[in-house]
C-alpha cells in the first residue's frame, strides 16, 4: 500500500513548455486534491475531483488543467508555463465524509526559467 | 477574502511545551485541523476538532477551539527534536470537503 505517489519529483522547465504531473493513490479514495505551496503562502487549492470523469476548480485554477480518467489517477496539466507557476505541487486524496484524513504526496518541486 | 492566520515561526526548548494559534475565517466550518511538514515531506494529518467541541486532547496533543473568536490553537507538550517542522491549521469553509490552510508556523525546538 504505496497511499499517495506523484512523479516526477522534480522538474526545470522552459517558459512556455508544457508538462503533466501524475498523481496516483491505491486507497480507492473517491476525492482528490491538487495544491500548490509557496513561501508565506501556505497551501492553496488548485483543482480538485469528486470522484472518476467529474473535475471542479479550486482557489487558483487559472493555468491548469486537470483530469481524473480513473479513479485512482489525477493529472495536473500546465500547458504552457511560466515563471509564476514555480512552486512545489502536492497531491492529496480522501475519502467522502468530512472527518476523512486528506493523505498527501510527498510533492513535485517545479522551477520554471 | 480573510486568510487563516499563523505566526510564521515560534522556537521552544526541547522539553518545554509549545503553543500554536490560528485565527480562521469561516465561522460554519465543521471541522479544524492540525497538520505537520516535516522537510521534503507531504502534510500529514495530526488532529482535528469537531467545531461543537472546545477541546480535544491526544497524548502530548491539545487542541483548544474557541468558536465566539474563530481562535484555534495546538499545545504540544514536553516538545522534543522530531517535533521541528512546520505545523498548518485548516478549516473547511462551509463544512464542504474542501480545506483553506494557514500560512503555517515554523517551529524549531533547541536542545
Amino acid at each position: 500500500n504505496a497511499g499517495v505517489t506523484q512523479t516526477p519529483k522534480f522538474r526545470v522547465l522552459k517558459t512556455g513548455q508544457s508538462m503533466t504531473l501524475l498523481c496516483a493513490q491505491d486507497m480507492n479514495h473517491e476525492y482528490m486534491y491538487w495544491y500548490r505551496q509557496d513561501p508565506g503562502m501556505g497551501l492553496r487549492l488548485i483543482h480538485y475531483s469528486v470522484g472518476e470523469g467529474t473535475t471542479a476548480k479550486g482557489e487558483v485554477p487559472d493555468g491548469y488543467n486537470v483530469s481524473r480518467l480513473k479513479k485512482q489517477n489525477f493529472l495536473l496539466g500546465l500547458e504552457s508555463a511560466a515563471p509564476s507557476q514555480t512552486s512545489v505541487y502536492f497531491c492529496a486524496s480522501s475519502e467522502t465524509r468530512q472527518t476523512d484524513t486528506q493523505y498527501f504526496g510527498p510533492g513535485t518541486r517545479l522551477t520554471v526559467l | 477574502g480573510e486568510d487563516v492566520e499563523q505566526s510564521l515561526f515560534l522556537s521552544v526548548r526541547e522539553g518545554d511545551s509549545s503553543v500554536i494559534n490560528c485565527t480562521y475565517t469561516d465561522s460554519s466550518s465543521t471541522y479544524l485541523y492540525w497538520y505537520k511538514q516535516e522537510p521534503g515531506a507531504g502534510l500529514q494529518l495530526l488532529t482535528y476538532i469537531f467545531s461543537n467541541m472546545d477541546m480535544k486532547q491526544d497524548q502530548r496533543l491539545t487542541v483548544l477551539l474557541n468558536k465566539k473568536d474563530k481562535h484555534l490553537s495546538l499545545r504540544i507538550a514536553d516538545t522534543q527534536t522530531g517535533d521541528s517542522a512546520i505545523y498548518f491549521c485548516a478549516e473547511n469553509p462551509g463544512g464542504g470537503n474542501k480545506l483553506t490552510f494557514g500560512t503555517g508556523t515554523q517551529l524549531k525546538v533547541e536542545l
